[in-house]
């Protein structure tokens, strides 16, 4: 089992639509969560960070379930520039119980906006 | 304002080459990493570092050598290039792991082609 799982899409919706993607992750002692977006041939940048009581930025929303092990993206309102690929990314121990910092990626979701 | 940048951004090797991709980074992060991203596979982190003269194994460690002398460098080595090394290569950075300075700065990637 990989240790952290996305539905790779691809996600086709309508401007205007409501999208939501969810992540899992395998390692329960897991520390941080993020989603990052990433366009065509270009680096991944921050969306967001996932806090534990959930937050918001805009039309965007992210939630984490440490009971199931999953987080997810909420988008409301899609735009045509909201298209790009989602990766979910969770911050992990090392081996052998060395510190955080093994940031470990979902596959990514690709979601297409269209008019 | 450099950030992360990473050389060289192409090459295209012989298989049993070797080469050394330098990523460097002027924000001061402890944190250093290298992913590589392969069609519908997502970023998969190959080696780590939490900070200067540590390196730490990642998911496809495999064929790659990381070395951290200087806290604003992580250089990238192969060894004996193979064609299944032709990926596109990201390096990244971060203050910390938390959910306020998790935050990953990438370089703009190194293309690799392995014939």
């Amino acid at each position: 089992r990989k240790e952290v799982e996305q539905d790779p899409g691809p996600f086709n919706v309508p401007e205007g639509a409501t999208v939501a993607f969810n992540c899992t992750y395998s390692n329960s002692a897991s520390q941080s969560f993020f989603w990052y977006r990433q366009d065509c041939r270009k680096e991944p940048k921050l969306l967001m960070s996932v806090y534990s009581s959930g937050n918001e930025d805009g039309r965007f929303t992210a939630q984490l379930n440490r009971a199931s092990q999953y987080i997810s993206l909420l988008i409301r309102d899609s735009k045509l520039s909201d298209s790009a690929t989602y990766l979910c990314v969770v911050n992990m121990r090392g081996a052998g119980g060395t510190s955080y910092g093994k940031l470990t990626f979902g596959q990514g979701t690709i979601l297409t906006v269209h008019p | 304002n450099a950030g992360v940048t990473q050389t060289p951004k192409f090459r295209v090797l012989k298989t049993g080459q070797s080469m050394t991709l330098l990523c460097a980074q002027d924000m001061n992060h402890e944190y250093m990493y290298w992913y590589r991203q392969d069609p519908g596979m997502g970023l998969r982190l190959i080696h780590y570092s939490v900070g200067e003269g540590t390196t730490a194994k990642g998911e496809v460690p495999d064929g790659y050598n990381v070395s951290r002398l200087k806290k604003q460098n992580f250089l990238l080595g192969l060894e004996s290039a193979a064609p299944s090394q032709t990926s596109v290569y990201f390096c990244a950075s971060s203050r910390g792991t938390g959910l306020i300075y998790g935050e990953l700065f990438f370089g703009e990637g190194s293309r690799l082609t392995v014939l």
